[in-house]
């Protein structure tokens, strides 16, 4: 299977940071990588899909970029809703789907 | 609106069965892959099994395989996750997913399973 590596695991970041999280694959899943933010309490929700295409509603401050086996979720200006968890999840065709370990933006 | 609505969760016992089941609403249920995922508490994200539009594709996680089977009724919009033999280890919260443009783009709200030793 797949092994997703994310990074980092916390990350303490100021509202206007730019912030950085990626995820590297065991081997090469082309594009197929997507990214989610979750909240305390709340189901997943879907930022990211295709390593770059913006999800409908998504702020456009959240990009993502990558390809082969490293990736990147970017947050151009960190807002006070986007403190949360963001999980990487690739869906390489023929491969079970396995999501990276999680990495927790908080306040500084 | 989409909506998705899990339901079936609860406390079983080590080894016990629980059958989980997701309403969905709001898109033509027919037309989409559909997932299950699940957290443990306090942990990440895991993936469990897909189905396709018809129910004759299934793809699960290697180590469900045999455990878990999930099926679904197109004519009464509903997903269901069948689970046998269950191991403290799947404590979890279930959520129920639309798949579109290959990844889960719609969650529920979750349901949780409790397996007790």
């Amino acid at each position: 299977d797949i092994q997703m590596t994310q990074s980092p695991s916390t990350l303490s970041a100021s509202v206007g940071d730019r912030v950085t999280i990626t995820c590297r694959a065991s081997q090469t899943i082309s594009s197929w990588l997507a990214w989610y933010q979750q909240k305390p309490g709340k189901a997943p929700r879907l930022l990211i899909y295709l390593t770059s295409s913006l999800e409908s509603g998504v702020p456009s401050r959240f990009s993502g970029s990558g390809s082969g086996t490293d990736f990147t979720l970017t947050i151009s200006s960190l807002q006070p809703d986007d403190f949360a968890t963001y999980y990487c999840l690739q869906y390489n065709r023929n491969s079970p789907w396995t999501f990276g370990q999680g990495t927790k933006v908080e306040i500084k | 609106e989409v909506q998705l609505v899990e339901s079936g969760g609860g406390l079983v016992q080590r080894g016990g069965s629980l059958r989980l089941s997701c309403a969905a609403s709001g898109f033509t249920f027919i037309n989409y892959w559909m997932s299950w995922v699940r957290q443990a508490p306090g942990k990440g994200l895991e993936w469990v099994a897909n189905i396709n539009q018809d129910g004759s594709g299934k793809y699960y996680m290697d180590s469900m395989k045999g455990r878990f089977t999930i099926s679904r009724d197109n004519a009464k919009n509903s997903l269901y996750l069948q689970m046998n033999s269950l191991r403290a280890e799947d404590t979890a919260i279930y959520y129920c997913g639309r798949i579109h443009y290959d990844v889960v783009d719609y969650w529920g709200q979750g349901t949780l399973v409790t397996v007790s030793s």
